[in-house]
């Protein structure tokens, strides 16, 4: 069965460097979540997209962003990156807001 | 506010044994979801099981094993006849049905299975 795909799977930036992920949810999936995982903590919820719509919010940095686009394909964009933002970034979909989360293998960010 | 606790840091067990996981959750709301996800070392998330707060039915696959009660505000998660390819981190993790359902995670218990 397909699953969601994130791209990349690694990324290695400078400090104050932009960063863009790419998510592509299982197909007919309508809801998009991103998650941020640091080292030895548990995912923390960022944004969450229902028929590219920003559905929730949690703790994003002002300096991130997210949409949703025509394909639910969802991007998250990422400028003036610091060191703190070095983790793992999960993307998560599902077939509507109250389906099971099935997660994408992840985007690991290094921020040097 | 949502929030579950998993009071287990990490759990170091040899293969065969049994091995119960605990899970603690907080809310307000009378309809939610709970979750458990395995990470293992390679990093991904993989959905174990989902349940909602009307099904209390504890449920068992294979060798897995899930404790419901809302009485105690605990999901738990047994694993019976470990194998060591059972090592993974485990979250246990809410969702509220009027919050988007976004995950709230637990702090995750490391599970380590010795051959």
């Amino acid at each position: 069965a397909a699953g969601v795909i994130q791209s990349p799977r690694h990324l290695i930036k400078e400090k104050r460097e932009t960063a863009t992920l790419k998510c592509y949810p299982i197909p007919r999936h309508d809801t998009v979540y991103w998650y941020q995982q640091g080292p030895g903590q548990d995912p923390q919820f960022l944004i969450s997209f229902y028929e590219k719509m920003q559905s929730d919010k949690g703790s994003i940095p002002d300096r991130f962003s997210a949409q949703q686009f025509s394909d639910y394909h969802s991007e998250l964009n990422m400028s003036s990156l610091e060191l703190g933002d070095s983790a793992l970034y999960f993307c998560a979909s599902t077939l509507t807001a109250r389906g099971t989360q099935y997660f994408g293998p992840g985007t690991r960010l290094t921020v040097l | 506010a949502q929030k579950v606790t998993q009071a287990q840091t990490e759990i170091s067990v040899v293969e065969k044994e049994d091995v119960t996981l605990d899970c603690v959750y907080e809310t307000r709301d009378t309809t939610y979801y709970l979750f458990w996800y395995k990470q293992p070392p390679s990093g991904e998330l993989v959905f174990l099981i989902r349940r909602n707060s009307f099904d209390e039915q504890n449920e068992i696959s294979g060798r897995y094993s899930w404790n419901f009660q809302k009485s105690t505000s605990s999901f738990n998660f047994t694993i019976t006849a470990s194998q060591v390819v059972d090592s993974a981190v485990y979250f246990c993790a809410l969702s509220e049905e009027y919050r988007a359902q976004k995950l709230v995670f637990g702090q995750g218990t490391r599970l380590t299975i010795n051959p």
